[in-house]
């Protein structure tokens, strides 16, 4: 079974500038997680969809993150402008409803 | 308050030595319960589900105390291979869907 795909692996960027990843989930999992992960510190949800609906994005910095799963399935969350605090490793999970989460590798994004 | 919250450590023990984890979680509607375990410059994978009953896999124990609103994680024997961090991971269930919350991890070392 294919696992969760997420890319680019690495990025680098200078503040200010935008920013996109993009993460395809395991097929069937309809639930999809966007989590970002400071080093240090445990994964904090950002986003989760249900389908092509958000659940929560309570965590979102929406004045400059945003995000969006339009056909249900694949997924991309975009950083625009980016600030130094944003380098962290933004980690794409999928789960089939109330069930573990399946990772992808995540992408480590650094902003100089 | 911290929906899941987990003593950071580190703990360094020595190969062979038992080393037990906690976790505490706040919100009473958190229905399913697991223990992720995450290698340095990786993503998390799931370790085990943690059920009412109380729970084992090899070396690893796990028990859920749901009055208490407590999760463990007992490591026998333990392995350098065990070295990682060992994050505490509880699903909570609203009205239309569930949200999957991660403790900040307690890292292990172990030590020849």
């Amino acid at each position: 079974e294919a696992g969760v795909a997420q890319s680019p692996r690495y990025k680098i960027i200078e503040k200010r500038q935008s920013v996109a990843f993009w993460c395809n989930p395991i097929s069937g999992h309809a639930t999809l997680y966007w989590y970002q992960q400071i080093l240090g510190q445990g994964p904090k949800l950002l986003i989760q969809f249900q389908n092509n609906g958000v659940v929560d994005d309570s965590q979102l910095p929406k004045d400059r993150f945003s995000a969006e799963r339009l056909k249900g399935v694949d997924s991309t969350l975009k950083i625009q402008p980016a600030k130094l605090e944003d380098s962290a490793v933004y980690l794409c999970a999928s789960s089939f409803q109330v069930s573990e989460a399946f990772f992808g590798q995540g992408t480590r994004l650094t902003v100089v | 308050r911290k929906e899941v919250e987990q003593d950071p450590g580190p703990f360094n023990v020595p190969e062979g030595a038992t080393v037990a984890f906690n976790c505490t979680y706040s919100n009473s509607a958190s229905q399913s319960f697991f223990w992720y375990r995450q290698d340095c410059r990786k993503e998390p994978k799931l370790l085990m589900s943690v059920y009412s009953s109380g729970n084992e896999d090899g070396r690893f124990t796990a028990q859920l105390n749901r009055a208490s609103q407590y999760i463990s994680l007992l490591i026998r024997d333990s392995k350098l291979s065990d070295s990682a961090t060992y994050l505490c991971v509880v699903n909570i269930r609203y009205s239309s869907a569930s949200k999957i919350i991660f403790g900040s991890g307690t890292r292990l070392s172990i030590r020849p």
